[in-house]
Formats: C-alpha cells, structure tokens, sequence
C-alpha cells in the first residue's frame, strides 16, 4: 500500500510570499493528484501529474518519480490561497485511480 | 454546468436510527466513490462503484451501505451498526480506469443528536 506523507502540516504566509507544500510517497506511481480543500469542505481538483512540471494560473506543481516526490507552489500568494491543500496516489504501482491514498493535508492560511 | 451534488449539506442522527445522504452526477460519469473525513486524517474510501448495478467495499464499509441503480445516483446509507457516525461525508466521480482525476462535491457533515 501506498504510503503518503506532506509536510508541513500546517503553513502561515503573507500576502505576496512564495508557497512550498511537499508530498512524499512510497510506491512508484503513474500519477499523483494535488487537490484544495476550500473552508467550506468541497474539494477541486488541482493537477494531476505524471512527470515533469505542470503550471496553472499562479500553481505550479513538479513531480520527481525517482525520488517518489512532489511539489505545489504558490506564487505571489493570496489570502484566497488559504485552504487545505491534499496530495493523493495511487494504491499501488498498477496506477488504478479507483483506489487513492491521501495524505492528510496541509492547512495554508495566508493573511493580508 | 456539470457537477457533483451532495444533500443535504447538514445531518443530525439520532440513536439507532438510519440516514442516507444524496450524490447525484451530471457528468456522465461511471465510476462514483463515498469518502468519510475526520480531522486529522486523510480521505478514507468507504465504497466505489465502477458501473451501474456493482459496487466494492472500500477500506472502511462496515456500518455502511450503497446502491448504484442509476449512473448519476450513488446514495450513502448510515446504518445504526455504525457506531461512530459524526464525520464529514465526500462524494466523488470519475471516468473509469487509468487516471483520470476525480470530481467532488461538497459535502455532508453528519453529527449525532
């Protein structure tokens, strides 16, 4: 099973700092999901990345599948960047996406 | 738009009591998840669907139960045999195989009365 770990737990910047949120897993995968978790509870799918780089809008977010390591930056951030930002992978190496593992998310507040 | 929607958004248990929570799909969709939240935790599946009229266990379905009658419909039911309900209920789509990303609604917050 496919452990997943991402640090920091809990992360408080100011307005205009540069984000870095970390995830770690344990099993080679096809691909790992970054997810944002608004105040409310629902969730929005971020990326979902197999190699390389991915850039959308002021998030980036990088993957090194040798190191079984993923990123999610924040650029110039925004009081509304405030959430719970949550990496998943795959359970296994075979990449299904009917079983994710979570990590336990990491809460970013970002004041004015 | 297309979307996930979960109702209600607030439910209150009473002892020995049964509840269901809604997920409805207009994404044409064909696999469907349940997801129980607790703080502190990461999302735990408790059961998937990949196709209309089959369903799996996940990792924590005791106490719990679902039907797939519909491709847009995926209800949750609380049973009384789950002895620890309060928690925050997720609800999620997918097209099936490989890696597609998931879709997720809001959410329902079960508490117990």
């Amino acid at each position: 099973k496919n452990e997943v770990e991402q640090s920091p737990q809990n992360l408080t910047a100011q307005e205009g700092e540069f984000i870095t949120i970390n995830c770690s897993y344990s099993v080679g995968i096809s691909a790992l999901h970054w997810l944002q978790q608004h105040p409310g509870g629902g969730i929005v799918s971020l990326f979902m990345l197999s190699s390389g780089k991915k850039k959308h809008g002021r998030l980036i977010a990088t993957i090194n599948i040798q190191e079984k390591h993923s990123s999610l930056h924040i650029t110039a951030s925004h009081p509304r960047d405030s959430a719970v930002y949550i990496c998943a992978a795959p359970r296994d190496s075979g990449g299904s996406n009917y079983k994710l593992t979570f990590g336990k998310g990491t809460l970013l507040t970002v004041n004015p | 738009d297309g979307g996930i929607t979960q109702s209600p958004k607030y439910l209150f248990r009473k002892e020995g009591q049964n509840v269901t929570l809604s997920c409805e799909q207009n994404l044409n969709h064909d696999a469907m998840y349940w997801y129980r939240q607790d703080p502190g935790q990461g999302l735990r599946l408790i059961y998937y669907s990949q196709i209309v009229n089959d369903f799996q266990k996940g990792d924590i379905a005791e106490g719990y139960s679902v039907s797939r009658e519909k491709k847009e419909s995926f209800p949750l039911t609380v049973t009384s045999a789950q002895k620890n309900p309060t928690a925050f209920y997720l609800c999620a789509s997918s097209t099936p195989g490989g890696n597609q990303p998931q879709h997720f609604g809001d959410g329902t917050r079960l508490s117990i009365l």
